[in-house]
């Protein structure tokens, strides 16, 4: 069946070095994506987000790039910083059926000093 | 503006106990929508609604129940709560007609059945 998911359950970096976290979709019918960061005892925040008919789109030091022909969705933070320690989710939308949210099951990025 | 607001943020029941989950949100958000969040599974839709006296069922409905009587409110109610039902909710919303309107979600409540 359809399913947002994502390659690395966990990922470390070094402070300053850049974060790549990928995810993969399997649903071609998907129009719209979203990357949400999760902090601890926090809700998910939008990040940033992309339409199916883009390859790319930045944001203050996030990029996502979208690519169709193999469904893979992936976020670049430049610079990583402490502050961007959390667990990072994407999300697709579905044509029709009211629009809902299918999210994947996150990426826990930890920053090192 | 506050956002999204839910209440409260930690509840612990006993199996077979009824509650309500409050969920409101300040930006006149036609398009609500209640979540589970449980470990490796990311968040999963339970209910959503698309504006005042609508609402219909997401991936996980079976033992909640939902009503959007205002813009404002969305309840989400457990009317015999079991231990599968222990999770983190989350009530998100956002402005309804177009697909790239990202959703403004709560902090959570954390409910435990015992």
């Amino acid at each position: 069946g359809e399913s947002v998911g994502l390659h690395l359950p966990t990922l470390s970096v070094q402070e300053g070095d850049n974060s790549i976290i990928n995810c993969a979709y399997s649903n071609s019918a998907s129009d719209y994506f979203i990357w949400y960061k999760q902090e601890s005892g926090k809700g998910p925040q939008f990040i940033i987000d992309i339409r199916s008919n883009m390859d790319k789109r930045q944001g203050q030091r996030v990029t996502v790039l979208l690519n169709k022909t193999v469904k893979h969705l992936s976020l670049q933070i430049a610079a990583t910083q402490p502050g961007d320690s959390a667990v990072y989710f994407c999300a697709e939308i579905l044509t029709g059926g009211g629009n809902k949210l299918t999210f994947g099951t996150g990426t826990q990025l930890k920053v090192e000093l | 503006n506050a956002g999204v607001t839910q209440t409260p943020k930690f509840q612990v029941l006993k199996t077979g106990q009824s509650m309500t989950l409050q969920c409101a949100q300040d930006m006149n958000h036609e398009y609500m929508s209640w979540y589970r969040q449980d470990p490796g599974m990311g968040l999963r839709l339970i209910h959503y609604s698309v504006g005042a006296g609508i609402t219909d069922q997401g991936e996980v409905p079976n033992g909640y129940n939902v009503s959007r009587s205002t813009t404002e409110d969305f309840p989400l109610r457990l009317l015999s709560a079991a231990p599968s039902q222990t999770s983190v909710y989350f009530c998100a919303s956002r402005r309804q007609g177009r697909n790239n309107q990202p959703q403004h979600f709560g902090d959570g409540t954390r409910l435990s059945i015992l």
